[in-house]
């Protein structure tokens, strides 16, 4: 199994709801990464793990929450987003240092 | 300023031509990626190097460390190849710092 996926696909939520994106991989990668993408524009990084631990949080807003309940899972929670957060949101994994694969992405609506 | 740039921006080419696309960096890096990008889609990964040339298929990465630059070549283009390239390196541990794109368009 060389895929990463992702979800929901689509996610369309109002300023006030509580949702969750979800990763998942079986590579036995253990980097495992948010990106944050608007259009036309590169992937912004937005959270690393490795090994299961927070390592990298690139100065995200506390209203995305990462949780990364085991090797193979990678989940972010949204609270009280505002409109200027729809975007597509990548997962991706790896070993260290190595390729990241990239997750098919949920493309976030928030109204 | 970027650390990764990326050249050109956009590119149109007619089916069957070789295409290039370029990529500076100005960090020292342990490897560099090449990605594709379809409209609305996720992102694969092309190429991952570290040193010298690689090739699978049509698509040909070279890499000169200590010129700083790669290149990503495309021979015979076609419109299936339409998409926008991304440039990444890995300075150091795991994180990822990218160019902005190049978008190509090819046309039958």
């Amino acid at each position: 199994d060389t895929e990463v996926t992702q979800t929901p696909k689509h996610l369309v939520m109002g300023m006030t709801n509580k949702k969750s994106l979800k990763c998942e991989q079986h590579m036995g990668h253990r980097a495992m990464y948010w990106y944050k993408q608007k259009a036309k524009k590169p992937p912004e990084l937005m959270f690393v793990y490795s090994y299961e631990k927070l390592s990298i949080n690139e100065s995200v807003p506390s209203r995305f929450s990462p949780e990364c309940p085991n090797s193979s899972l990678l989940n972010l929670h949204l609270h009280a987003l505002q409109p200027e957060d729809s975007a597509l949101y990548l997962c991706a994994s790896s070993r260290p240092g190595g390729a990241q694969f990239f997750g098919p992405g949920t493309r976030l609506t928030v109204l | 300023k970027n650390e990764v740039e990326q050249s050109p921006q956009n590119l149109t080419a007619q089916e069957g031509e070789f295409i290039t696309i370029n990529c500076s960096y100005s960090v020292g890096i342990s490897a560099l990626h090449w990605l594709q990008q379809h409209p609305g889609g996720g992102i694969v990964s092309l190429f991952m190097l570290s040193s010298g040339k690689k090739k699978h298929g049509r698509l040909i990465a070279t890499i000169n460390i200590q010129e700083k630059h790669s290149s990503l070549h495309i021979t015979a283009s076609h419109p299936r190849d339409s998409a926008v390239y991304i440039c990444a390196v890995i300075p150091t541990g795991n994180q990822f710092y990218f160019g902005t794109g190049t978008s190509l368009t090819v046309i039958p």
